[in-house]
């Protein structure tokens, strides 16, 4: 079984849609989950942190369930720019590295 | 400010060879961190240095080897190249030890033929 397990999509959704990505992870000790966004033949850049209680940042919500050892994305009012490959990472207790899922491609289409 | 830095972009290799990948983290950031991503898949750990100091290495070969200088760059080296070593190779620097923030580079694309 991998460590972090994403659908590998693609998600062809139209502008303006809500559309949700989960991630599952092996390791009930994790204990720091990541979403990052990498544009195709560019490098990963840092979304946002998943939080316990859940965060948001404009029109993205991380969530966390610890139970069901899974991480959830939504993002609301999609745009064009939207679409790319999004990573789902977590750090394991006792490693500096952190393990990358496969990624989820989003393709939002006008 | 500079972001990370890494040489070359793209570089085409035939197999048994050895390479040398380059990488200049922010100013002021002292961990580097290496990651081999295949196309399709998502980044794999393959070494971690701070202050020098090897602090952490993922399931690779001993044909990968890397260090990092006193002015916090880094060098990456493959040797006997195998055409399964053909990826995208990212640098990523952070400014602690435990910072899990990484910033990465735009990556070292290596072809093995």
């Amino acid at each position: 079984r991998k460590e972090v397990e994403q659908d590998p999509g693609p998600f062809n959704v139209p502008e303006g849609a809500t559309v949700a990505f989960n991630c599952t992870y092996s390791n009930s000790a994790s204990q720091s989950f990541f979403w990052y966004r990498q544009d195709c033949r560019k490098e990963p850049k840092l979304l946002m942190s998943v939080y316990s209680s859940g965060n948001e940042d404009g029109r993205f919500t991380a969530q966390l369930n610890r139970a069901s050892q899974y991480i959830s994305l939504l993002i609301r009012d999609s745009k064009l720019s939207d679409s790319a490959t999004y990573l789902c990472v977590v750090r394991d207790p006792g490693r500096r590295a952190l393990t990358f899922g496969s990624g989820t491609r989003l393709q939002v289409q006008p | 400010d500079a972001g990370v830095t890494q040489s070359p972009t793209h570089l085409i290799k035939t197999r048994g060879q050895q390479v040398t990948l380059r990488c200049s983290p922010i100013s002021g950031h002292k961990s580097v961190s290496w990651y081999q991503q295949v196309l399709g898949q998502g980044p794999q750990f393959i070494f971690q240095y701070y202050e020098k100091e090897e602090r952490g290495r993922g399931n690779f070969p001993d044909r990968f080897s890397a260090r990092q200088f006193p002015n916090y760059s880094s060098e990456l080296n493959v040797n006997a190249l195998l055409l399964g070593d053909s990826a995208l190779y990212l640098c990523a620097s952070a400014g602690g030890l435990e910072n899990e923030k990484l910033f990465f580079g735009s990556g070292t694309q290596l072809s093995v033929l």
